[in-house]
């Protein structure tokens, strides 16, 4: 299996730039989360969806932060307009039901905001 | 929600020697406990986990324990190689999510 796949790797934009973060799930997997990694705060959720659907955005900083699931191979988490203090890793990681509750995770998105 | 608190920050120790963390959490409902360990510039990868009915698991050179009156939860690695250096997370499930501990830096010295 190739795993959680995110895209792109590594990211420098202005401040004011719109960002989106690319993943694709482990095929099978019916849920994918999105999380936030920085230096201050650790390992944040963002957002999660079950079959496509978001369940829980309480996560999500602020109105500049936006995630889609337009279907079981693809999410997107939009930042727009980006802010430094959004410089972080994101991560995004799947799991499905069935295998109990085992979440893997991506190799993230290094996004860096000047 | 669930808070999960993790020590020590960081950890040193002499190859060969054994690597103990800690972690608490608050939610009497989280019933799985994974660790994941964080190689640099490297997404978290699962290392072991436990659940809620089990006291101890453990693989190769690696364990942990569940305490669940107490809400604690630890890993051990025993004869640490320098490849066990890394960034080590403990988490708790609970209402379909995970949370994560703040981390330990573990430091294997040759």
């Amino acid at each position: 299996d190739a795993g959680v796949i995110q895209s792109p790797r590594h990211e420098v934009t202005e401040m004011g730039q719109e960002v989106t973060l690319r993943c694709k799930p482990i095929s099978g997997h019916d849920y994918l989360f999105w999380y936030r990694q920085t230096m201050m705060r650790g390992l944040e959720l963002l957002i999660y969806f079950n079959n496509n659907v978001p369940i829980d955005d309480s996560g999500m900083p602020e109105d500049r932060f936006s995630a889609k699931m337009p279907n079981a191979s693809f999410s997107t988490l939009k930042i727009q307009p980006s802010e430094p203090r959004d410089s972080a890793v994101y991560f995004c990681a799947s799991r499905v039901f069935e295998a109990g509750n085992t979440i893997y995770f991506g190799e993230g998105s290094w996004l860096t905001v000047v | 929600g669930e808070n999960v608190e993790q020590h020590p920050s960081t950890l040193s120790v002499q190859e060969g020697d054994s690597a103990v963390i800690k972690c608490t959490y608050s939610d009497s409902a989280s019933n799985y406990f994974p660790w994941y360990k964080q190689e640099l510039g490297k997404g978290p990868q699962l290392i072991i986990d436990i659940r809620s009915n089990v006291g101890e698991k453990k693989d190769q050179r690696i364990a942990v324990t569940l305490n669940k009156t107490a809400k604690h939860f630890s890993l051990h690695i025993t004869e640490t190689q320098p490849e066990d250096s890394a960034v080590y997370f403990c988490a708790a499930f609970n209402d379909y999510k995970l949370s994560f501990g703040a981390g330990t830096t573990v430091t294997v010295r040759a």
